[in-house]
């Protein structure tokens, strides 16, 4: 069984250029999650989504981070324009269940210069 | 909100056992998860205790109570390999899990 794909897994921009990445959850995972990960620290939960809609944005900044999960399925996260401190790595994940099991994908490193 | 609390770091020698205390305080608490991750990788699933107790995957053991809000991810016969950042995390009942700053366990010879 495939696991979470990501891509990219690095990607290097200038400020304030965009820069969207992209995922697909393991087939059959209604549950899908954008966290954000800075060095030595734990995952930041950016959005949530069950199927097509998003349950939970509330840390989602909103200005300049937008996301989308058309039909369910495959997910794509935008930031526009990207600012220094955006630089990350960028972690989705799936889960079938709300058993606290989360499947992670190898995540897209994001340098913003 | 959800808030976690692990130490930063814990060095032990192969062959001991390490214990990583958590903490939380979660409005809606479902349950507490543990995660791995090494350096570069993705966070890799561990164990998930949604009642209290023990429950013992090989060398690894988590425990809940839910009356202290405290868990702990008990690493057994520590191997060079088991060197890397642990993470606990809460589920609330509306299914967000958060995760904890992470403890780095550093495994020596």
């Amino acid at each position: 069984e495939a696991g979470v794909v990501q891509s990219p897994r690095y990607k290097i921009i200038e400020k304030k250029q965009p820069v969207a990445f992209w995922c697909n959850p393991i087939s059959g995972h209604n549950t899908l999650y954008w966290y954000r990960q800075n060095l030595g620290q734990g995952p930041e939960l950016l959005i949530r989504y069950e199927n097509e809609e998003a349950v939970d944005d509330s840390q989602l900044p909103k200005d300049r981070f937008s996301a989308e999960r058309l039909k369910g399925v495959d997910s794509t996260l935008k930031i526009q324009p990207a600012e220094l401190g955006d630089s990350a790595v960028y972690l989705c994940a799936s889960s079938p269940t709300n058993t606290g099991e989360l499947f992670f994908g190898e995540g897209s490193r994001l340098t913003v210069l | 909100g959800q808030s976690l609390e692990q130490p930063s770091e814990v060095t032990a020698v192969e062959g001991a056992i390490v214990q990583i205390n958590c903490t939380y305080q979660t409005s809606g608490f479902y349950g507490l998860s543990w995660y791995q991750q090494h350096d570069g990788g993705a966070p890799t699933f561990l164990s998930y205790n949604a009642l209290d107790g023990l429950e013992e995957t090989g060398r690894f053991s988590s425990f809940l109570s839910r009356s202290d809000s405290y868990g702990y991810l008990l690493l057994q016969e520590l191997q060079m390999k088991d060197s890397a950042s642990y993470f606990c995390a809460s589920t609330d009942s509306w299914g967000k899990l958060q995760f904890g700053a992470g403890t780095q366990v550093v495994v020596t010879p």
